[in-house]
């Protein structure tokens, strides 16, 4: 099924250990992001890549780093996980003029 | 800094009418977005407006952007349990570098449908 796919789906970390989410579009959008979502806090943005070969900063960027590998794969890397970084992370692109996102299922990150 | 807010908890029978509010704080967003958030799942796009709009319907859906108060509302008509759900109110802030999808998105009301 076309979309955007999150790998993987659950992880358990131990504090400073590092890992890299996954994620792949293919509709062929231009822009991907990254958001976190923890209970009572919404979602917000880590970090985004408006197009291929380039990425910025969102609300929160400390403590992530992001690699756009090709138009379809937009990467998060943990290098030194913290408690405070455990939550929901979803992936999504965007098509057209209005803005629509598309998410992936979600990475379910805990960091013991 | 630009804020969303909503109230975090909704409960309706089922084929009463949900409304669910949101104020937010930047008058210079282009779009308003509701997305739905089932369980387990991403969210999906539910709806939106654009910020030169006041209403628009489509289907049992029913969206009312009043940008003197900043108030954008969602009514779901016939509410059914399938509509049970986390709906977040959304808007567009293009000063985060000019993406599309740079959206500040409130923290979410869960709607309960009952029988």
């Amino acid at each position: 099924n076309a979309g955007v796919t999150q790998t993987p789906k659950f992880q358990v970390l131990k504090t400073g250990q590092s890992m890299t989410l996954q994620c792949a579009q293919d509709m062929n959008h231009n822009s991907m992001y990254w958001y976190r979502q923890d209970p009572g806090m919404g979602l917000r943005l880590i970090y985004y890549s408006a197009s291929e070969g380039t990425t910025d900063k969102g609300e929160v960027p400390n403590g992530y780093n992001v690699s756009r590998l090709n138009k379809r794969e937009f990467s998060l890397r943990l290098e030194s996980a913290a408690p405070s970084q455990t939550s929901v992370y979803f992936c999504a692109s965007i098509i057209g003029d209005v803005g629509e996102l598309f998410f992936g299922e979600g990475s379910r990150l805990t960091v013991l | 800094g630009e804020d969303v807010e909503q109230s975090l908890f909704l409960s309706v029978r089922e084929g009463d009418s949900s409304v669910i509010n949101c104020t937010y704080t930047d008058s210079s967003s282009t779009y308003l977005y509701w997305y739905k958030q089932e369980p387990g799942a991403g969210l999906q796009l539910l709806t939106y407006i654009f910020s030169n709009m006041d209403m628009k319907q489509d289907q049992r859906l029913t969206v009312l952007l009043n940008k003197k108060d900043k108030h954008l509302s969602l009514r779901i008509a016939d509410t059914q349990t399938g509509d049970s759900a986390i709906y977040f109110c959304a808007e567009n802030i293009m000063n985060y570098g000019g993406s599309q999808g740079n959206l500040i998105f409130g923290k979410g009301t869960k709607l309960s449908v009952k029988p």
